[in-house]
This record gives C-alpha cells, sequence and structure tokens, in this order.
C-alpha cells in the first residue's frame, strides 16, 4: 500500500480564522513533507520532517506552523493567512534515512485551500 | 539558473503517437529520478523511478537517464486520451530534499 492521505479535500477559511491540515500515512515512511503548489506551478517545498524532527524549513511565514506528533501523522496548523496563500496543499512521504539515495516519495490528493 | 529544467509545453499528440518528454539538470550530484503524472486538481502521481544511466521499461513507459549528457527522458508508447496530465520529472541528491522540474502539460486528442 502507498498511499498517503489527506484531510480535508477543501478547505475555505477566513483571515483571522484557525485551521489544520492533516497527513497520515502507514508505508513506515521516515521523511514527511508538506508543500505548498500553486495552479500550473510545480510543488514547492514548505518543511521536512525526518524521524519526527523538523529537518527543512524553507523560510516560510509563520502562519504556518508544521507539526509531527508521530512517525504516521503529519499536520500543518493555519492561522491569519492571506488570501494569495490559497493554493493545493500537498503531503508526501518517503523513506527517507537522509543520505538514502535508494528512496522516492509519494504524494496524497492535497487539500485545496482557499482564503477569503 | 534552476537546478530542473522541463519545457512547459503544452504538448499536442494524436492518439496512438510516442510521446517525449525531457528534462535537464546542472547539479551533478543528482543520483535518483522520478516521473510523475498529475492530473488537474490532483496530487502528484509516482509513474517511475530509476537511479542508474541507462533505460527502465514498465508497461508502455520507458524512462532513460544519461547521466554523462544530465539529460533525463519519459517516453509514453501508444499514447492514450487517460494519458493527457501534467507529467513533473523530479530529482534527488543526498539528503531528504527533492528537486522539481516546471511540469510538461500532455494533451492526447482522440
Amino acid at each position: 500500500d502507498t498511499e498517503v492521505t489527506q484531510t480535508p479535500k477543501h478547505l475555505v477559511m477566513g483571515m483571522t480564522n484557525k485551521k489544520s491540515l492533516k497527513c497520515e500515512q502507514h508505508m513506515g515512511h521516515r521523511a514527511m513533507y508538506w508543500y505548498k503548489q500553486k495552479a500550473k506551478k510545480p510543488p514547492e517545498l514548505m518543511f521536512v520532517y525526518s524521524y519526527e524532527k523538523l529537518s527543512i524549513n524553507e523560510s516560510v511565514p509563520s502562519r504556518f506552523s508544521p507539526e509531527c506528533p508521530n512517525s504516521s501523522l503529519l499536520n500543518l496548523h493555519l492561522h491569519a493567512l492571506q488570501p494569495e496563500d490559497s493554493a493545493l496543499y500537498l503531503c508526501a512521504s518517503s523513506q527517507g534515512g537522509g543520505k538514502d539515495i535508494l528512496d522516492t516519495q509519494y504524494f496524497g490528493p492535497g487539500t485545496r485551500l482557499t482564503v477569503l | 539558473q534552476k537546478e530542473v529544467e522541463q519545457d512547459p509545453g503544452p504538448l499536442s499528440v494524436p492518439e496512438g503517437a510516442i510521446v517525449s518528454l525531457n528534462c535537464t539538470y546542472s547539479n551533478s550530484a543528482f543520483q535518483y529520478f522520478m516521473w510523475y503524472r498529475q492530473y488537474s486538481r490532483k496530487g502528484p502521481e509516482l509513474l517511475m523511478y530509476t537511479y542508474s544511466s541507462g533505460n527502465k521499461e514498465d508497461g508502455r513507459f520507458t524512462a532513460q537517464v544519461d547521466k554523462s549528457s544530465k539529460y533525463i527522458s519519459l517516453f509514453i508508447r501508444d499514447s492514450q486520451p487517460s494519458d493527457s496530465a501534467t507529467y513533473l520529472c523530479a530529482m534527488k541528491a543526498s539528503f531528504n530534499k527533492f528537486y522539481f522540474g516546471s511540469g510538461t502539460k500532455l494533451n492526447v486528442k482522440p
């Protein structure tokens, strides 16, 4: 099973709301990722968790706050977002292991976020 | 210069044609290469991955890597309208960071 699940599928929020995106995988992968994707653009890396520790933060604004409660779950907490943050938010996982080059990434279906 | 370059297309072909999608890269440390297919408003779906120069075949799909030229290709034989999607190449060097091409939009006409 190579499935990564994400909830919710769609989210509409106001600029003062607080919401969370959730991601889950049961492949035993030790690296999990958040990406942001705008229309007709490739995925843009936001955060990487490796062995439940934040290993990469691509200078993402603090209104996005990631959390990795355990090896299967990844959350993205949203607060005071701007309309330009509207995008498809993708979660992905990979076996991880840092220097392990025999690795590949599996994506979830994404959460389509609209900020009003 | 971007790490990974990919022609955005769109590429329009008739059903049954052979499709060639390509990416070039500048970082010789890239060792692991992937192709993803992404339908509109969906997450990318892993199609193929390889870590060595040469060809790898899976059904109608063939992935080709030429490390000496820093060039990778995906060939689709007997293309179908259901192959219409955006195709993303991705590459990885060492740590947990993947680099994506900008994606090529493919349209296969019935």
